[in-house]
């Protein structure tokens, strides 16, 4: 199984909204409701911050939106501020057991 | 509070074997399935392994079948990955998972600080 596709790069001012895309194929993403989204700052452990495609843990502002269109999965962050600016990670169920990471976005807030 | 503590990572030589252990507090330990995740130095998150709540039922990612085996003590709230055969590749900081709800929806929702294992002659 083929990693997800992430764009490497994102940036947005603070308060403006940005996206990040996950783009899968029809035996994943595009298959399954179970997209999840994790924000993960230097030196720190993954947080969850979308399951299941739309869902947000307790705790997560939100400002922090998940959805899906076919194959591609995306997060949005709303009304950015500083401390978003982190490396954020998409995965999937791939079928068979398996499961997927995207290759990660690095956010910037400018 | 949930805590999921890794220990067991350091240096060893290609081919050679190393045990992790990731020892869990703060929630029924027995109740929930538990993954091994690691990250490359500079890279991104990739899934190793996954084990049901009872042990029953263990999945690897194709690049460690046959090398890595996940398993779990649940009278000390403690998982394991044996990682035999290690490669240069396996380099990475292994990071233990807990999974809310479906075992392989991916939905990580506590995850240990992580512990380095660096595989280099």
């Amino acid at each position: 199984q083929s990693a997800l596709t992430q764009p490497p790069s994102a940036s947005g001012s603070p308060g403006q909204s940005v996206t990040i895309s996950c783009t899968g194929t029809s035996s994943d993403v595009g298959y399954y409701n179970y997209v999840s989204w994790f924000q993960q700052h230097p030196g720190k452990a993954p947080k969850l911050m979308i399951y299941e495609v739309t869902k947000r843990p307790s705790g997560v502002p939100d400002r922090f939106s998940g959805s899906k269109s076919g194959n591609t999965a995306s997060l949005t962050v709303s009304g950015l501020q500083a401390e978003d600016e982190a490396d954020y990670y998409c995965s999937s169920y791939a079928g068979s057991y398996i499961v997927i990471f995207g290759g990660g976005t690095k956010l910037t807030v400018l | 509070q949930v805590q999921l503590v890794e220990s067991g990572g350091g240096v060893v030589q290609p081919g050679r074997s190393l045990r992790l252990s990731c020892a869990a507090a703060g929630f029924t330990f027995s109740t929930y399935g538990i993954h091994w995740v690691r990250q490359a130095p500079g890279k991104g998150l990739e899934w190793v392994a996954v084990i049901y709540y009872d042990g029953s039922n263990k999945y690897y990612a194709d690049s460690v079948k046959g090398r890595f085996t996940i398993s779990r003590d649940n009278s000390k709230s403690t998982l394991y990955l044996q990682m035999n055969s290690l490669r240069v590749e396996d380099t990475a900081v292994y990071y233990c998972a807990r999974v809310r709800g479906q075992l392989l929806s991916g939905a990580f929702d506590y995850w240990g600080q992580g512990t380095l294992v660096t595989v280099s002659s």
